[in-house]
C-alpha cells in the first residue's frame, strides 16, 4: 500500500528545543517537499528536494533544516531559531521526468505545538 | 510573477445546492492547474487537474475547465453533500522547477 507517512501526528516542543518531524514515502518519487500551514494563510513552502543529497530553500526556510540522505526519507528539523513554530506541517512528494512531475501527493501532516 | 487568487470563504450551502469556487491565475507560459481538497485534520488530496487550455478535470462529481482566455479554473459541483465540507485549494504549476503556487484556500460548509 503505497503512500506518504508522517510522524508523529502531534508533537510538543519546549522553548529552546530542536524537534524533528519524520516524512517517509514508498512511492519511488524523486522530489519531496515540506510545507507549513497556518490558519488563513494557505501553504507556504519551507524546503524541497528534487534528488538525494540535494535540497533548496523555499519561501520560509529560516529556523528550519532538512536532510535527504535516502530517496524515501526527508526529515524536517524545527530549530530553536524558529520563534513561532506552532503550525500544521505537511510533507509531499512528486515524480520527476514525466508529464506528471508537478502533481504532489501529501502525507497526513504533523501538528506542532509549543509548551 | 506567477500567482493564484481564490474566492474568499467561508462558503456555506445547503445539501444538493450548486457549488462554484472561483480561481484565477497569473502565469507566464503554459501552467498546469490543480484543485486539492483538505478534510479537517488531514493532509491534502488531489481532487482534479488540467494541463492545457480547454482541458476539463473531473472527479467525484467535481469539475473544472482550464480557461486560458479568462485565466480561470473555477471548481463546480452540481449537487453538494455534507461530506463535501472541507477546504479547497487551487494551485498552479509553472516555471523551471515546476513548484506549485497555492491559493489561500476556500472553506466550504454544507448543511443538511
Amino acid at each position: 500500500d503505497g503512500g506518504i507517512t508522517q510522524s508523529p501526528k502531534y508533537l510538543f516542543r519546549k522553548e529552546g528545543q530542536n524537534v524533528t518531524l519524520s516524512c517517509e514515502q514508498n512511492l519511488n518519487h524523486d522530489a519531496m517537499y515540506w510545507y507549513r500551514q497556518d490558519p488563513g494563510q494557505g501553504l507556504r513552502l519551507i524546503y524541497y528536494s528534487q534528488i538525494v543529497n540535494d535540497f533548496q530553500k523555499g519561501d520560509i526556510a529560516e529556523g528550519y533544516s532538512v536532510s535527504r540522505e535516502k530517496k524515501e526519507s526527508f526529515p524536517l528539523t524545527v530549530t530553536s531559531a524558529q520563534k513561532n513554530p506552532t503550525a500544521f506541517y505537511l510533507c509531499a512528494s512528486s515524480i520527476r521526468g514525466t508529464g506528471d512531475q508537478e502533481t504532489q501527493y501529501f502525507g497526513p501532516g504533523t501538528r506542532l505545538l509549543v509548551l | 510573477g506567477n500567482s493564484v487568487t481564490q474566492m474568499e470563504g467561508p462558503v456555506t450551502l445547503s445539501e444538493e445546492a450548486f457549488l462554484t469556487i472561483n480561481c484565477t491565475y497569473t502565469a507566464t507560459g503554459y501552467p498546469s492547474l490543480f484543485w486539492y481538497v483538505q478534510y479537517p485534520g488531514e493532509g491534502l488530496q488531489l481532487l482534479l487537474k488540467a494541463t492545457k487550455a480547454d482541458d476539463k478535470g473531473s472527479n467525484k462529481g467535481f469539475e473544472a475547465t482550464y480557461r486560458k482566455e479568462t485565466t480561470s479554473f473555477h471548481l463546480e459541483k452540481g449537487s453538494v453533500q455534507v461530506s463535501d465540507s472541507a477546504v479547497y485549494f487551487c494551485a498552479l504549476g509553472a516555471g523551471n522547477n515546476r513548484k506549485l503556487i497555492w491559493g489561500l484556500g476556500t472553506s466550504l460548509a454544507v448543511n443538511p
